[in-house]
């Protein structure tokens, strides 16, 4: 099965704070990779899929980069609502597998 | 409105059996193909089960081959997760998911315990 390695586990930043979140597979990939947003009770939610393609309703300072192995979530200006666990997830082949999670936190 | 349903969920002992469901409405069920996934308590997601929209593929987890079966009715637009053999370790919220992740359900929390 493909690995997923998600960093950082957590961190911590302040409202309008540049955020970068990263994910490596284990093997290429292509551009098979979502990133999703979860928050407390909810179900995950689809921010981009196809590595760099903004899900429609999804506000644009989420953005995604990368292909193969090296991927980036990116939130341009962490706004409140922002505050959240975020998941990679290759779905280039089953099992499809998820990165560990990055929790983001109010510094 | 887009709507994913899951019903099922409970409380049930080790080596006890349970059927999850998924109702689907608003969107065209029979054309998607459908996931399961589940967050134990406190973890993170798991991929659990997948199925193909005609039921033609159907892949699983290692973590739950040969216990769990995934099945679907599109005439009643429904999905559903046959779990057998439970152990403590599948004790999560389950959800259901379409293939591109772009609608999911609520969950339902399955426990199990003594």
């Amino acid at each position: 099965a493909i690995q997923m390695t998600q960093s950082p586990s957590s961190l911590s930043a302040s409202v309008g704070d540049r955020v970068t979140i990263t994910c490596r597979a284990s093997q290429g990939i292509r551009n098979d990779l979502g990133w999703y947003q979860q928050k407390p009770g909810k179900a995950p939610k689809l921010l981009i899929y196809a590595a760099s393609s903004l899900q429609s309703g999804v506000p644009s300072r989420f953005s995604g980069s990368g292909s193969g192995t090296d991927f980036t979530l990116t939130i341009s200006s962490l706004q409140p609502e922002d505050f959240a666990t975020y998941y990679c997830l290759q779905d280039y082949n089953y099992p499809q597998t998820f990165g560990q999670g990055t929790k983001v936190e109010i510094k | 409105e887009v709507q994913l349903v899951e019903s099922g969920g409970g409380l049930v002992q080790p080596g006890g059996s349970l059927r999850l469901s998924c109702a689907a409405s608003g969107f065209t069920f029979s054309s998607y193909s459908m996931n399961w996934v589940r967050q134990a308590p406190g973890k993170g997601l798991e991929w659990v089960s997948y199925i193909s929209s005609s039921s033609s593929t159907i892949y699983y987890a290692d973590s739950v081959k040969g216990r769990f079966t995934i099945s679907r009715d599109n005439a009643k637009n429904s999905l559903y997760l046959q779990m057998n053999s439970l152990r403590a370790e599948d004790t999560a919220v389950y959800y259901c998911a379409s293939r591109g992740g772009d609608y999911w359900g609520q969950g339902t929390l399955v426990t199990v315990s003594s």
